[in-house]
């Protein structure tokens, strides 16, 4: 069954430090996610990217977040100055359609933790 | 906007045991319902989703849910739970127009005790 690759799977920083988390969607979906769940929180949404170009963000996704999918296979969350509130578990996720008919399909996770 | 709202924060159960836990939503459109579980350490898995048509839905390893549209309800149901139900449940919307996200509930721990 296709999967959904996120690297590293636990990430250490220091706060200031800039991280980029890396996803390897689905090889023929089109919309592409990133959630986090902080420990002991609800999952929640952080932006969503379609046709190379951010379609919807949330609240959370502040000028330190940026998406990018630089080569047409990977998928990267980059935090610019992290901060210890952004210590979570980040998800990526992909869909064929966004209407999700077909149903998301998520990576393992990155374990993010700022010290 | 949506919201999910999950109930049951943690469940301890005996194997055998039957289960539900609770889900609504809050959204006035046309929605779709999804239940996802995380074993410890795992990612996301969807058990099952309701899109349309029969609101009784049945998902993998015996679950089931069913969309109750007067009660904007979409509660999650396994007559006999075993050790490996162990995992936290997530319950989650996204509205049915566009690209749009999913919006999860808090997740509920269920513990299956052997």
């Amino acid at each position: 069954e296709p999967e959904v690759t996120q690297t590293p799977s636990h990430q250490v920083t220091q706060m200031g430090q800039e991280v980029i988390l890396r996803c390897v969607p689905i090889s023929n979906h089109l919309y592409f996610y990133w959630y986090r769940q902080i420990l002991g929180q609800k999952v929640e949404f952080l932006v969503s990217f379609y046709n190379n170009e951010i379609s919807e963000k949330s609240e959370i996704f502040d000028d330190q977040f940026s998406v990018e999918r630089p080569d047409g296979s990977n998928f990267t969350l980059k935090i610019r100055s992290t901060k210890l509130e952004d210590s979570a578990m980040y998800f990526c996720a992909s869909t064929v359609e966004g209407g999700a008919d077909y149903g998301y399909t998520f990576g393992s996770g990155t374990r993010l933790t700022v010290v | 906007a949506q919201s999910v709202s999950q109930h049951n924060h943690h469940v301890i159960l005996s194997e055998a045991a039957s289960l539900e836990l609770g889900c609504n939503y809050s959204y006035g459109g046309t929605v779709n319902l999804f239940w996802y579980v995380q074993y410890p350490g795992q990612h996301l898995q969807l058990l099952l989703k309701y899109f349309s048509g029969d609101p009784l839905v049945k998902g993998i390893k015996g679950f089931e849910a069913e969309f109750i549209k007067s009660k904007f309800s979409f509660n999650l149901r396994k007559p006999s739970v075993q050790w490996s139900d162990t995992a936290e449940y997530f319950c989650a919307v996204n509205a049915r127009t566009g690209f749009q996200k999913l919006v999860f509930g808090t997740g509920t721990r269920l513990l299956v005790s052997p």
